[in-house]
């Protein structure tokens, strides 16, 4: 099983759609958690954190469920500049290393 | 909010030549910085971290003599490619990380390494 599962999508929706992210994590010991977006050929760069008690910034709203170890992002009223690679990421408990999901692709037409 | 640079921006090699990459935090000290690899349409891979002053942590599976790292300095961290291969071109991206943020890390613009 992989340490961070997300749905890889594509996502295709019309620009002021709602969508939702999910991703899950398989290390309990897990502390911080993060949602990163990377544009095509370009770094990721940090979006949000992810608090236990949910998190909104704007249009979009983070939510973390430590008992199911899932972790969602929602996007609402959706702009064509949102087109992009949403990336769920955890850190490792040791090192303060961070692990990244594979990715989910949102592409806003529209 | 952190600003992280690498250098070069994109590079092409010969297959056997060697290749060094350049990770800089500009405006903040960085303690311990992050070499990750990322092929086409693949997530970030972490290859190692590199802590000021002593010698860098190899994630399994990552040949520390083919990827040297030094991060002599708060500021400064190098990777070098050793003996290039056309399986090596990938996008080699660096990140810091900024002691008082927490777990947060911050990345660089990301090297394009190809290998002909």
């Amino acid at each position: 099983r992989k340490e961070v599962e997300q749905d890889p999508g594509p996502f295709n929706v019309p620009e002021g759609a709602t969508v939702a992210f999910n991703c899950t994590y398989s290390n309990s010991a897990s502390q911080s958690f993060f949602w990163y977006r990377q544009d095509c050929r370009k770094e990721p760069k940090l979006l949000m954190s992810v608090y236990s008690s949910g998190n909104e910034d704007g249009r979009f709203t983070a939510q973390l469920n430590r008992a199911s170890q899932y972790i969602s992002l929602l996007i609402r009223d959706s702009k064509l500049s949102d087109s992009a690679t949403y990336l769920c990421v955890v850190n490792h408990p040791s090192y303060g290393k961070l692990t990244f999901g594979q990715g989910t692709i949102l592409t806003v037409h529209p | 909010g952190a600003v992280v640079s690498q250098h070069p921006s994109w590079v092409i090699c010969k297959s056997g030549t060697s290749v060094k990459i350049e990770c800089r935090s500009l405006d903040f000290q960085a303690t311990t910085m992050f070499w990750y690899r990322q092929f086409p349409k693949q997530s970030l891979m972490l290859m190692a971290t590199s802590n000021e002053g002593s010698k860098a942590t190899y994630e399994q599976g990552v040949e520390k003599d083919k990827f040297l790292i030094n991060h002599a300095s708060l500021t400064l961290s190098t990777l070098t490619v050793t003996s290039a291969h056309p399986e090596d071109s990938s996008f080699y991206i660096c990140s810091a990380r900024v002691v008082d943020r927490g777990y947060e890390q911050y990345f660089g613009p990301g090297t394009r390494l190809t290998v002909t």
